[in-house]
C-alpha cells in the first residue's frame, strides 16, 4: 500500500504570494491532518479534515486554510505569505475519526519564503 | 490545554547500550492515547510505540518499551540494544480518545545520537 504522498517536496516563494500544498492519504484513510514544523515552535497542529469536513483547527491565522476532496485527498493553502511561514509542512492520515489508530505521516513539504 | 514536555533536547548513547528518553504531559482527562514518533533526517515521522491510558500494562515493540506512570503523567521511552539506525529526533505525543478528532499535541523533541 502506498504511503502518504505530499507534493511538492520543496517550494520557494516570495513574501506576499500564496501557495497550495497537496496531500494524498493512504488508500482508505478518511482523516487527514496538517502540521507545521519549525525549529522555534516545534510541531504545531494546523487542521484536520474527516470526510470532507474540517473537524479541528489549530491556532493559526485565517491565511491558512485547507480542504478535503471526496477521494480524501487534501490541500492546504497559505495566502499572503510571510517570512515566518517558512517551515516543514507535514500531512498525516488515519483511517478513522478517532481511536488508537496512529497517524501515518508523509515526507513533508519544505516551504521557504524569501 | 494539554501540554507535552520533553526535558532532554539531546541525548547520546553507545551502540548496543540502553537509553531512556523522558516525556511528561499535563491533562485533566482520564482516558487518552500517548505515542512516540521517530523523525530521521528523511523527515518522515514514523510511529515507534503507542499506549492507551486505561491500560496499566506498559507497551513494548521489540527493542522499544515505555514506562507509563499515569499518576505522575510520565511516559518515558526505553531503547534497548541501541543501533546506529536509531539516531533521529524522537517526539512524544498526546491525543484525546474521544470524538474530538485525531489532533496530536507534540513535545519539543529529543535528538538521539548513537555512537559506534
Amino acid at each position: 500500500k502506498a504511503g502518504v504522498t505530499q507534493t511538492p517536496r520543496y517550494l520557494i516563494k516570495t513574501r506576499g504570494q500564496q501557495v497550495t500544498l497537496s496531500c494524498s492519504p493512504i488508500s482508505g484513510h478518511r482523516s487527514v491532518s496538517w502540521y507545521q514544523q519549525t525549529p522555534g515552535q516545534g510541531l504545531q497542529f494546523l487542521f484536520e479534515y474527516f470526510s470532507e469536513t474540517q473537524r479541528n483547527k489549530g491556532n493559526f491565522p485565517g491565511r491558512f486554510s485547507g480542504r478535503q476532496f471526496s477521494n480524501s485527498r487534501s490541500e492546504m493553502n497559505v495566502s499572503t505569505l510571510e517570512l515566518g511561514d517558512s517551515a516543514l509542512y507535514l500531512c498525516a492520515s488515519t483511517p478513522y475519526g478517532t481511536g488508537i489508530s496512529p497517524l501515518h505521516f508523509g515526507n513533508g513539504t519544505r516551504l521557504t519564503v524569501t | 490545554a494539554q501540554t507535552v514536555t520533553q526535558s532532554q533536547p539531546e541525548m547520546s548513547v553507545q551502540e548496543a547500550e540502553t537509553v531512556t528518553l523522558s516525556c511528561t504531559y499535563d491533562t485533566s482527562e482520564s482516558d487518552y492515547y500517548l505515542f512516540w514518533y521517530k523523525q530521521p533526517p528523511s523527515r518522515q515521522m514514523i510511529l515507534v510505540i503507542r499506549q492507551e491510558a486505561y491500560k496499566q500494562q506498559n507497551a513494548t515493540e521489540n527493542r522499544f518499551s515505555v514506562n507509563f506512570q499515569k499518576a505522575a503523567k510520565s511516559f518515558s521511552l526505553k531503547i534497548s540494544d541501541s543501533q546506529l539506525g536509531d539516531a533521529a529526533m524522537y517526539f512524544c505525543a498526546y491525543r484525546f480518545p474521544n470524538n474530538a478528532g485525531n489532533m496530536l499535541t507534540f513535545g519539543g523533541g529529543t535528538r538521539l545520537m548513537v555512537k559506534p
